[in-house]
């Protein structure tokens, strides 16, 4: 069974700081990871990909990849409100592949 | 921009009826997805279809679901006799075959079985 584990928090950081999410995943062939944002009753809205080990930045997202490590991150910089959601992880095992996620990390970002 | 379109937004029927969930996903897509959502769980996948045909399927899709693309724009997901247990956001996406692989994903239908 390929599993993608998160911790379901809630993260709170203050407005203007860095939250840090963090995945694992079970399956060594997994090929492509993505960071989803899904606000409640909505659906998973990309935030970044990453398939390559080391980091990847996207204004104030930066996603790291630790293939050895079977890890992914997520760091928002600069912290809003508005950036208070459920951030998915999922892995994909190739080209249109489907999509495994894990539960979700909420974050909230207080004032 | 671009984007999936799916109809509609909530759905209520009764156990044991048929239900149609229509997509339209972006238009130069290649491979199509459903997924489902239960109130307060994780994403699961639930069925992939490319060059009319199903590409992949999990455990969940059984004989009482079937996808279909009726036309050129349309990607359906017929449930033949719902059941409680069905009742879920579904979420259709698409992908383009490229480096990134993304997969983007439609509004969702609330599917509600009384």
């Amino acid at each position: 069974q390929k599993e993608v584990e998160q911790n379901s928090g809630p993260l709170s950081v203050p407005e203007g700081a860095i939250a840090s999410l963090n995945c694992t995943y079970s399956d060594r062939g997994s090929q492509s990871f993505f960071w989803y944002r899904q606000y409640s009753g909505k659906s998973p809205e990309l935030i970044m990909f990453i398939y390559s080990n080391g980091d990847k930045e996207d204004g104030r997202f930066t996603a790291q990849l630790n293939k050895a490590s079977q890890y992914v991150s997520l760091l928002i910089r600069d912290s809003q409100p508005s950036d208070s959601a459920t951030y998915l992880c999922a892995v994909n095992g190739g080209t249109a592949s489907k999509l495994t996620f894990g539960t979700g990390t909420r974050l909230q970002v207080t004032l | 921009e671009p984007e999936v379109t799916q109809t509609p937004s909530h759905q209520v029927t009764q156990m044991g009826q048929e239900v149609i969930l229509r997509c339209v996903p972006i238009s130069n897509h290649l491979y199509f997805y459903w997924y489902r959502q239960i109130l307060g769980q994780k994403v699961e996948f639930l069925v992939s279809f490319y060059n009319n045909e199903i590409s992949e399927k999990s455990e969940i899709f059984d004989d009482q679901f079937s996808v279909e693309r009726p036309d050129g724009s349309n990607f359906t997901l017929k449930i033949r006799s719902t059941k409680l247990e069905d009742s879920a956001m579904y979420f259709c996406a698409s992908s383009e075959v490229s480096d990134s692989d993304t997969q983007y994903f439609g509004p969702g239908t609330r599917l509600t079985v009384l």
